[in-house]
Formats: C-alpha cells, sequence, structure tokens
C-alpha cells in the first residue's frame, strides 16, 4: 500500500531553513508526480509547490517563490522541499503527496510534519 | 488566478442529505476538473470524489460529486448521513496552479 512519511519539521526561527524530507514506498515512485502542501494550524489547504516524476518540471506558489526548493532523488524513493528565508506566517503542517498523473488531483497524503517560525 | 468559494459550515442530521457548494470565482467551472477531499479531526486529508464526480475504490457510494455551468459551481452531494462523515469538506481544481476552497465544516448532529 502506499506510504508517504514526512520528517524534518520543527521549530525555526524567522529568516531560518528547514529541510523536509518525505520517503515513499508502496508504488514505483519514479512513475509518479508530487507536491507539498500546507496547512496553516487552523486553517485551510494550500498548494505549495509541484515536481513532474522525472524532477525537470517544477512549480512553486507566488508565496514561496525564491525561498523554498522541491527535489527528488527517484532512486532514493524520496521527494524533498528546502526551505530557506522562513516567515512566521510559513507555520503549518507539510504534507508531501503523490499526483496519479500531471496537473492531475491530490492522491495520496502523508501524515504532515510541523514547521513553526518563531523567535 | 482564481478562487473557490464554499459555504463555511452546514450541518444535518444522521439519515439526511446534505449538499456543499463550491464556486468558482472566474473561468468555467467545468474546464477543469474538481475534487473533493474529506479531512477529519487529527488527520490528513483523503480523496472523497475526483475528476468531478468519480469516487476512489473505498469511498461509499453515499458521496457524489456534479458540476452546475449555470452558476458555475461544483456539489458535494452525502447521502444517508453517519455521524462518521463530520469533517472538514474541501473542493479543488486546477488553472495555471492547483486552488482549493476555504473548506467547509461538515456537523452530524
Amino acid at each position: 500500500q502506499v506510504q508517504l512519511v514526512e520528517s524534518g519539521g520543527g521549530l525555526v526561527k524567522p529568516g531560518g531553513s528547514l529541510r523536509l524530507s518525505c520517503a515513499a514506498s508502496g508504488f514505483t515512485f519514479s512513475d509518479y508526480y508530487m507536491s507539498w502542501i500546507r496547512q496553516a494550524p487552523g486553517k485551510g489547504l494550500e498548494w505549495v509547490s509541484y515536481i513532474s516524476s522525472s524532477g525537470s518540471t517544477i512549480y512553486y506558489a507566488d508565496s514561496v517563490k525564491g525561498r523554498f526548493t522541491i527535489s527528488r532523488d527517484n532512486a532514493k524513493n524520496s521527494l524533498y522541499l528546502q526551505m530557506n528565508s522562513l516567515r512566521a506566517e510559513d507555520t503549518a503542517v507539510y504534507y508531501c503527496v503523490l499526483m496519479p498523473y500531471s496537473y492531475g488531483f491530490f492522491d495520496y497524503w502523508g501524515q504532515g510534519t510541523l514547521v513553526t517560525v518563531s523567535s | 488566478n482564481f478562487m473557490l468559494t464554499q459555504p463555511h459550515s452546514v450541518s444535518e442530521s444522521p439519515g439526511k442529505t446534505v449538499t456543499i457548494s463550491c464556486t468558482r470565482s472566474s473561468g468555467s467551472i467545468a474546464s477543469n476538473y474538481v475534487q473533493w477531499y474529506q479531512q477529519r479531526p487529527g488527520s490528513s486529508p483523503t480523496t472523497v470524489i475526483y475528476e468531478d464526480n468519480q469516487r476512489p475504490s473505498g469511498v461509499p457510494d453515499r458521496f457524489s460529486g456534479s458540476i452546475d455551468s449555470s452558476s458555475n459551481s461544483a456539489s458535494l452531494t452525502i447521502s444517508g448521513l453517519k455521524t462518521e462523515d463530520e469533517a472538514d469538506y474541501y473542493c479543488q481544481s486546477y488553472d495555471s496552479s492547483w486552488v482549493f476552497g476555504g473548506g467547509t465544516k461538515l456537523t452530524v448532529l
């Protein structure tokens, strides 16, 4: 069965950096498109970033463009999100999400990892 | 880009039917698929409807989705409400980026 396990969240000061990881199993990771989606405490869902199966196509939400970098290692079945210049408004649970096809919907979600940006 | 507007909350009794709307602010609702996600308290979201009206395996047929071009909106209908349906529901679509509605809290009382 599909499993997506995020890690790397934690408390970081404004302006700091954090790298999130997502370990995938139960499917052929290199065949699928992936996204990061976040949810601020008590708020709704916000798409953050998308990466194609090969890693050749990448998109970011305007709110994180220039600060966040998505990447993947298909040999390690892993997805990453490098987050720099963090702001208080980046505080959220970050979900790793599998997409069944390019520009598709969000099929399977991980359990999420909490990122808190606070001094 | 466009916005998707949902009612903040709805409530209904067990056994009844409830419909949650999702209105697209600009562009045609029919031009891109609409999905619906259920998020129970303390859990990750799961897909209950994809591609306007398709149900993933394991989702009961009490859940159905539709779109209405005349009102430029999508709807999620849940019939035979159960207490376990109490959750937040989010609609989502795509048009140059992925957009979510603000979410609707369903209370089954």
